[in-house]
C-alpha cells in the first residue's frame, strides 16, 4: 500500500536557523501523487500548509518550501530561517487527485520545536 | 471562514463504555472524514462518507462505526470501548463549498481515553 516516511522527531532548532524535515513516499495504489504538508499547531486542528500536485514543481508558504521529486520519491519540507511562532506538529502526506481529495495517507509527523 | 467543530474535546471512559464522538461542518462540504493518530503513527482513516446516509469504510474501521445523519454533522460511534482506542481523533472535511474545493479542513481533535 501507499506509505510516507518523514524525519522523526522531536527536531530542536535555535531561532533563525535553517531546517530540513525529510519526506520520502510510495505510492502503489496511485498513479499521480498530490503530495502535502499540513501543520498543527497547539491546541488547534491541522490546517494545510502547503500542496504540488505535479513533479518537479516547487509549494511555497509561510517562508516555507517542499519540492516535489519524483525520480527520488521525496517532498522535503525546507525553511531558510525559522522562527519561535513555527513550534508545531508537521505532516507529510500524498493522495489521489479526483473528488474524494480528502483520502489522504499521512507520516507519523515531525514535532518541530524552536527555542528564541 | 471553512470551520469543523468536534465534540467532546476529552473524553474518559472505561474498557466496555459507550462513546460518541460528534463532528459539526459548516463549509457546505459534502465529504467529511474521521481518523485517529497515534504516537509513532500518522493520521489513519476509520471512516468517511460522502452525503449524509452514506457511509465508507477506512483504513482502520475495526470497532468503530460511524453515522452522518445531515450534510453538516458526522458521528463516530464506539459501542466497547477498549484501551487499545485510547486516541486523539480528528474530523475533517472536504469537496466544493466553503474554502478551497478539494482542501481538507480539521477540527482541533477529540482526546479520548479508555481506562
Amino acid at each position: 500500500g501507499d506509505s510516507v516516511t518523514q524525519t522523526e522527531g522531536p527536531v530542536t532548532v535555535s531561532e533563525s536557523e535553517s531546517l530540513i524535515i525529510n519526506c520520502t513516499y510510495s505510492a502503489t495504489s496511485i498513479a499521480y501523487p498530490n503530495l502535502f504538508w499540513y501543520v498543527r499547531y497547539p491546541g488547534e486542528g491541522l490546517q494545510l500548509l502547503l500542496k504540488v500536485i505535479t513533479a518537479g514543481q516547487k509549494g511555497s508558504s509561510r517562508g516555507f518550501e517542499a519540492t516535489y521529486n519524483k525520480e527520488t520519491t521525496s517532498f522535503h519540507l525546507q525553511k531558510a530561517s525559522v522562527q519561535e511562532s513555527d513550534s508545531a506538529v508537521y505532516y507529510c502526506a500524498l493522495g489521489n487527485t479526483g473528488a474524494n481529495t480528502g483520502k489522504l495517507t499521512f507520516g507519523h509527523g515531525t514535532i518541530l520545536r524552536v527555542h528564541p | 471562514e471553512a470551520a469543523v467543530t468536534q465534540s467532546p474535546r476529552n473524553k474518559v471512559t472505561v474498557t466496555g463504555g459507550n462513546v460518541t464522538l460528534s463532528c459539526r461542518q459548516t463549509n457546505s462540504h459534502n465529504y467529511m472524514y474521521w481518523y485517529r493518530q497515534d504516537t509513532g503513527h500518522g493520521l489513519r482513516l476509520i471512516h468517511y462518507s460522502y452525503g449524509a446516509g452514506n457511509l465508507q469504510i477506512g483504513d482502520v474501521p475495526d470497532g468503530y462505526k460511524a453515522t452522518r445523519t445531515t450534510q453538516e454533522d458526522f458521528f463516530l460511534l464506539l459501542e466497547l470501548a477498549s484501551p487499545s482506542q485510547t486516541s486523539l481523533y480528528f474530523c475533517a472535511s472536504s469537496g466544493a463549498g466553503t474554502g478551497v474545493p478539494g482542501q481538507l479542513y480539521f477540527g482541533e481533535g477529540s482526546k479520548l481515553t479508555v481506562l
